[in-house]
């Protein structure tokens, strides 16, 4: 069974700068594992940020940065403003399509 | 434009069976991998499924693997998941995704279909 953690809550100050982490139970977080990144706020459907561990999609501003951060994967947000207030998970891929998700971490800014 | 579009949820007794579909248009359907995600009310994502773009090869989460089955029609652009023997843990929103290019992440979400299972 594969378990992906990441912080169950972060808070930021607006205008600061907010780290959020993906890691795995039984192994380090590489580029291996294709690390995404998705957005997503109450009572819609994620928006996907990053992926390929640093790729950011379209539209997305360049104060999300994603990267490897020893054996996990990173997101951080840097400059935060109050519309980032939301729920991010992180997916990896296990290989032949099969994926796996983070619980997810939920983002305050105040 | 990509659309992706969810439909056949509803309250659905446990021990019932039901068949979700996506309707799929603004791409070429036949060229992509599709996949099934879940939320449960107040929780996180979980993975559900995935289906070759030819429609030919499956994957399942082990915790559903012998309920539920992916499938597809690229002549009908449209996506299914079968669900048997429903359990109450089943109840969350379902979302039809595009995998991108490669399959390694998503790119495209549909909005969602509540499934209720309950007496």
């Amino acid at each position: 069974q594969t378990v992906v953690t990441q912080e169950p809550s972060i808070s930021v100050s607006p205008g600061g700068t907010a780290t959020l982490t993906c890691g795995l139970s039984s192994d380090s977080v590489s580029t291996s594992y294709y690390p995404s990144w998705y957005q997503q706020t109450p009572g819609r459907a994620p928006r996907t940020l990053i992926y390929n561990t640093n790729t950011r999609s379209s539209g997305v501003p360049d104060r999300f940065y994603g990267s490897i951060l020893g054996n996990t994967a990173a997101l951080t947000i840097t400059g935060a403003q109050a519309d980032d207030e939301s729920d991010y998970f992180c997916m990896l891929h296990l290989g032949d399509g099969v994926m796996v998700f983070g619980g997810g971490t939920k983002l305050t800014v105040l | 434009e990509v659309q992706l579009v969810e439909s056949g949820g509803g309250l659905v007794q446990p021990g019932g069976s039901l068949r979700l579909s996506c309707a799929a248009s603004g791409f070429t359907f036949t060229d992509y991998w599709m996949h099934w995600v879940r939320q449960p009310p107040g929780t996180g994502l979980e993975w559900v499924s995935r289906i070759d773009s030819a429609g030919t090869t499956t994957r399942l989460a082990d915790s559903v693997k012998g309920r539920f089955t992916i499938s597809r029609d690229n002549a009908k652009n449209t996506l299914y998941l079968q669900i048997n023997h429903l359990r109450a843990e089943d109840t969350a929103v379902y979302y039809c995704v595009r995998a991108s290019w490669g399959n390694y992440h998503f790119d495209y979400w549909g909005h969602g279909t509540l499934l209720t299972v309950s007496s």
